[in-house]
């Protein structure tokens, strides 16, 4: 069974701090491993997509990385605006459907 | 462009009601998915959609919910016989169907009294 496990639940930084998030997984065959922010009371928001192992991307202040059993969110000298739930998924080659982890709620302080 | 759309924005019902949840996607996406998202938790899949047909609705968890698609663009929730149980944001996606990334909509925010 696909699993996705999000670690710290929470973070909380202070303005210009640099920190990442992690996103661990399992799964039977990876079609890709996705980020996506959620603020509160709204749907989530794709940031990333990320297919193979040693693939990043970049966004602004932030950075997904993809190893084969996990992947890293990077926030760089994060803002308060950064603050958010990052939501980490995976879609198997079996499927097509998203399996979330819990999530990292972000809060970063000016 | 228009992103997806998600009427309504608040539902409140109550206990053993019948509701109806609506979702329009992308223009040009032909895939599209429901999934629930409780506090604190992250979505969970309840059924996708590629055309007019479910694919996949093994996310669905008893009878009493049911999605359909007739056209292939809108989708329609439907949840009979609520329970508190139900309470939950519903969140709707779409995707292109060749691609993977899934873009979602606002969600509906459904309490059961």
């Amino acid at each position: 069974e696909d699993q996705v496990t999000q670690s710290p639940e929470a973070l909380r930084l202070q303005e210009g701090e640099s920190s990442s998030l992690n996103c661990s997984y399992t799964v039977s065959g990876l079609r890709g491993l996705f980020w996506y922010r959620q603020d509160p009371g709204k749907g989530p928001e794709f940031l990333f997509t990320l297919y193979s192992a040693g693939e990043e991307k970049e966004k602004e202040r932030l950075k997904a990385t993809l190893t084969k059993k996990e992947s890293f969110l990077h926030i760089t000298a994060p803002k308060p605006e950064d603050s958010a739930t990052y939501l980490c998924a995976v879609i198997s080659n079996s499927g097509y459907a998203l399996n979330f982890g819990k999530g990292t709620s972000l809060l970063v302080t000016p | 462009g228009a992103g997806v759309s998600q009427t309504p924005s608040n539902k409140v019902t109550e206990k053993g009601k019948y509701v109806e949840l609506r979702c329009d996607p992308i223009s040009g996406h032909t895939a599209l998915y429901w999934y629930r998202q409780s506090l604190g938790q992250g979505p969970e899949f309840l059924i996708y959609f590629q055309g007019t047909g479910a694919a996949d609705d093994s996310g669905l968890p008893n009878d009493r919910f049911f999605a359909v698609r007739p056209e292939g663009s809108v989708s329609t929730l439907k949840i009979q016989r609520t329970e508190r149980g139900d309470s939950a944001m519903y969140l709707c996606a779409s995707s292109f169907p060749e691609g993977n990334e899934q873009f979602f909509g606002p969600g509906t925010r459904l309490t059961v009294l």
